[in-house]
């Protein structure tokens, strides 16, 4: 089973608007880490918010919201006020404390397009 | 400060031929992972270095990648008998620790290409 999901292969969204990318995860830990990053065509893997499993409110980060259900499993990521600029891939990725070197697992990514 | 660096950006070979993929991580971190990133996929593991060791080596796919880092800063990853399959981009990453809230940050990564 894939331990992360990401069912949007693209989204389109208005500038200005805001944005939800899916991302479920699979694990039978407690403990785990929820990641999502950025990825521009240049290519770098940029961070943008953390969720960790025994926080208790949704993370955030300026324009990045992390929308965490634990009971389904789910760490949607919520972009608000659309800019150009966030045209890119977005991966989701999860830490778990059952494997022993906690390596980040990755999502297959949702590409993402902002309309002027 | 300066971020994790890969060098050579890009990288053509032929079948058959050997590869080294240089990663510089940002100074500090004890922790640096080589991913494999083929198009229109998320990044795949390779392998996890705790300073100079090589603590998780499971997501190698065969004994012709081999990686170092003997300093426990540098790290090089190896390709023997490179085959067309292994046209990739190569993800490097460093994390300043290894918690469950450590986020990783990446180079711009090596592109690939065996023909």
């Amino acid at each position: 089973a894939q331990k992360i999901t990401q069912t949007q292969p693209g989204m389109f969204v208005q500038e200005k608007e805001a944005v939800t990318l899916d991302c479920t995860y699979d694990t039978s830990d407690q403990s785990y880490g929820l990641f999502w990053y950025k990825q521009p065509s240049s290519g770098e893997m940029i961070f943008l918010i953390y969720q960790g499993s025994y926080d208790e409110q949704n993370a955030t980060e300026g324009r990045y919201s992390l929308n965490f259900q634990k009971a389904r499993k789910s760490a949607n990521l919520v972009i608000s006020a659309s800019q150009l600029g966030d045209s890119a891939m977005y991966f989701c990725a999860m830490r778990e404390g059952n494997r022993g070197s906690y390596i980040p697992t990755f999502g297959r990514g949702t590409s993402l397009i902002v309309h002027p | 400060g300066a971020g994790v660096s890969q060098t050579p950006s890009n990288k053509v070979t032929e079948k058959g031929k050997y590869v080294e993929l240089r990663c510089d991580p940002i100074s500090g971190h004890t922790a640096l992972y080589w991913y494999r990133q083929s198009l229109g996929q998320g990044p795949e593991f390779l392998i996890y270095f705790q300073g100079t060791g090589a603590a998780d080596d499971s997501g190698l796919p065969n004994d012709r990648f081999f990686a170092v880092r003997p300093e426990g800063s540098v790290s090089t990853l190896k390709i023997q008998r490179t085959e067309r399959g292994d046209s990739a981009v190569y993800l490097c990453a460093s994390s300043l620790g290894q918690g469950l809230n450590s986020p990783l940050h990446f180079g711009n990564g090596t592109r690939l290409t065996v023909t």
